[in-house]
Parts: structure tokens; C-alpha cells; sequence
């Protein structure tokens, strides 16, 4: 009965590798999230989807492409990895008329050696 | 640019103390403020919100408190209890932008039994 769920939950890889982190949520929201969270707990929005269509793209970098297939998926895709892409990246959604109540999924920490 | 400015970085408190952790902010365009709590490992969950047009709001052992002309919002948890511990964000969403969260950059709240 997960609410919002990632996988993989770790993820280590090389520099230059490219890497996919994929999201789905069972709550029937509309809107879903990527966030970042640094080293430092800093926690940043990267991209929003509503209903499939991209309405937050953040200043972040090309290398980083959201894809929604449908209402409850939202996958992040990265290509050639850097050391400072390293962090921990939040799945997260909302329903309609509550973007404040957000459902965060459990996370992904990603390390790039 | 938006920002909501969060202290203190961390918090240590006795068992069945008061803490309490405030925000600020410096757009005056926001719509609401939520507060999130996040335990090690596991991604932010919301915990209580409000309006900006509401001076306080209580939810059990947590109340916020707002102040519109100061540009001020705080959260105290009365009775602070060892399962309180844990990471705590400030957050408001900016008004014509519903869908879009602006984290403070966290509180590290440690219980002392």
C-alpha cells in the first residue's frame, strides 16, 4: 500500500555513466515532483508534471530529463553524471487544489564516484 | 529571489520542553506555509500548514504561529517528546505558483529523554 514509491533506493555509479531513477504513485494525484536534497538537508524543487505536462523546470542542468508516461509515473533520467549530482532525489506528488500537502516517496541517494 | 531563511540550524531539547523553530520570509506573495517533518532515511512528510491569512493553527502538541507584518512564521512543539526528533522544514508557496514549494533550509531537532 506504498504511497509514492522509487527505485532504486541506492544508486552508485562512475562519472560520465548515464542513470534512470523511476517514480509512481498509487494516491490517483494529479501533480508530481523531483527534488534534490544536498549533503547539507537542502532541499530543492527541480521539475513539476501536471497531468503529464512539465509545469516547474527548475534551473537545472540539460543532463537532467523528467519523462511522465502517465498521471502516476514521473522518472528522472540523467545523463554523463558528475561527482556533484550526488545527493538524495525525491520523488514527491499532490492532488488537486492542495499543492501544499505534498507525499514525498522514500528517496534515492545517488553517489557518483 | 524567493526565499524563506529558517533558524536555528539545530535544536536540542529536554523531554516535555517547548521547541520552537522559526522561518522568515521576503516575498510577501505567498499562498500558504507548511511545515514538514523528516526522520533519517525517509523522504519529508507534511506535519501542519497555514494560511496567510490565519494568526495561528493547532494541531495537537504542534502549533504554528504567523505573523503577516513581520513576514514571520513559527513552529513550537509543546511537550517535546524523543520521537520528535527529527529534520524540520519551513516552506511557503509562492502565489501564482501553486505548485511550487520553497524549503527553509532545515532544523535539526534532537529530544533529550
Amino acid at each position: 500500500d506504498t504511497a509514492v514509491s522509487q527505485t532504486p533506493k541506492y544508486l552508485v555509479t562512475q562519472m560520465g555513466n548515464d542513470k534512470s531513477i523511476k517514480c509512481e504513485q498509487n494516491l490517483g494525484h494529479d501533480t508530481m515532483y523531483w527534488y534534490k536534497q544536498d549533503s547539507k538537508k537542502f532541499l530543492k524543487i527541480m521539475f513539476s508534471y501536471n497531468n503529464k505536462e512539465l509545469i516547474i523546470n527548475e534551473t537545472v542542468p540539460n543532463r537532467f530529463s523528467p519523462k511522465s508516461p502517465d498521471k502516476a509515473h514521473l522518472n528522472l533520467h540523467i545523463n554523463s553524471l558528475e561527482l556533484g549530482d550526488s545527493a538524495v532525489y525525491f520523488c514527491a506528488s499532490s492532488r488537486r487544489g492542495a499543492p501544499y500537502e505534498q507525499y514525498f516517496g522514500p528517496g534515492t541517494r545517488l553517489t557518483v564516484t | 529571489q524567493q526565499q524563506v531563511k529558517q533558524s536555528p540550524q539545530s535544536l536540542i531539547v529536554q523531554k516535555g520542553g517547548i521547541s520552537i523553530i522559526n522561518c522568515a520570509y521576503e516575498n510577501t506573495a505567498f499562498d500558504y506555509f507548511p511545515w514538514y517533518q523528516q526522520f533519517p532515511g525517509k523522504g519529508p512528510a507534511l506535519l501542519i500548514a497555514i494560511r496567510p491569512d490565519v494568526s495561528e493553527k493547532k494541531e495537537g502538541r504542534f502549533t504554528i504561529s504567523f505573523n503577516k507584518s513581520a513576514k514571520q512564521f513559527s513552529l513550537h512543539i509543546m511537550d517535546s517528546q524523543p520521537g520528535d526528533s527529527a529534520t524540520y522544514f519551513c516552506a511557503a508557496i509562492p502565489a501564482g505558483s501553486s505548485y511550487k514549494l520553497i524549503f527553509g533550509s532545515g532544523t535539526r531537532l534532537l529530544v533529550r529523554p
